[in-house]
């Protein structure tokens, strides 16, 4: 089982640049999740999947699309990147309240 | 005011001491409480969790949560070098949502 795995690994964008952060598990989880992580603020939610076909919105969502191509598979979009976007983001995905499983990150850097 | 407050330290103590990390809290409905562990480059990991008020108990980790006054605590007993990362509380907001403290940076020496 490999998890929860995130491509890339890291990346370079220029400011309004879009990309494509992907993310898939292989736990069957119903429930996916996309975080951002910076210093001092901790883990911050951005957009969560409940089940496949349906997304919501998080803390943080201004400037982030998600799409839950199906049950395995959770992407994150960024249309128009700003320097303000730059971060270390982790996919997530759980069955229950008390686990969620996390990817290695990627870091993401725009200037 | 956030809904979840952790020191961010950096927490710096030598191998064998007890360590104490600790949270607070705003949402009395919090239920599940949660702490990961995050080493440095990697992404977090559930170390362990309580439901509702009471201790926990898992080898050299103890969870403990004080409902009464919105408290999280967690201790490491024996702290190892390996102890060394990054932990965050997080209580569950329902519907498998948790909610991130900003995380504590400890630094075990030998």
């Amino acid at each position: 089982n490999a998890g929860v795995t995130q491509t890339p690994k890291f990346q370079v964008l220029k400011t309004g640049q879009s990309m494509t952060l992907q993310c898939a598990q292989d736990m069957n989880h119903n429930s996916m999740y996309w975080y951002r992580q910076d210093p001092g603020m901790g883990l911050r939610l951005i957009y969560y999947s409940a089940s496949e076909g349906t997304t919501d919105k998080g803390e943080v969502p201004n400037g982030y699309n998600v799409s839950r191509l199906n049950k395995r598979e959770f992407s994150l979009r960024l249309e128009s990147a700003a320097p303000s976007q730059t971060s270390v983001y982790f996919c997530a995905s759980s069955e229950s309240q008390e686990t969620q499983y996390f990817g290695p990150g990627t870091r993401l850097l725009v200037l | 005011q956030k809904e979840v407050e952790q020191d961010p330290g950096p927490l710096s103590v030598p191998e064998g001491a007890i360590v104490s990390l600790n949270c607070t809290y705003s949402n009395s409905a919090f239920q599940y409480f949660m702490w990961y562990r995050q080493y440095s480059r990697k992404g977090p990991e559930l170390l362990m969790y309580t439901y509702s008020s009471g201790n926990k108990e898992d080898g050299r980790f103890t969870a403990q949560v004080d409902k009464s006054s919105k408290y999280i605590s967690l201790f490491i007993r024996d702290s190892q070098p390996s102890d060394s990362a990054t932990y965050l509380c997080a209580p569950s907001g329902g519907y498998n949502k948790l909610i991130f403290g900003a995380g504590t940076r400890l630094a075990v020496h030998p």
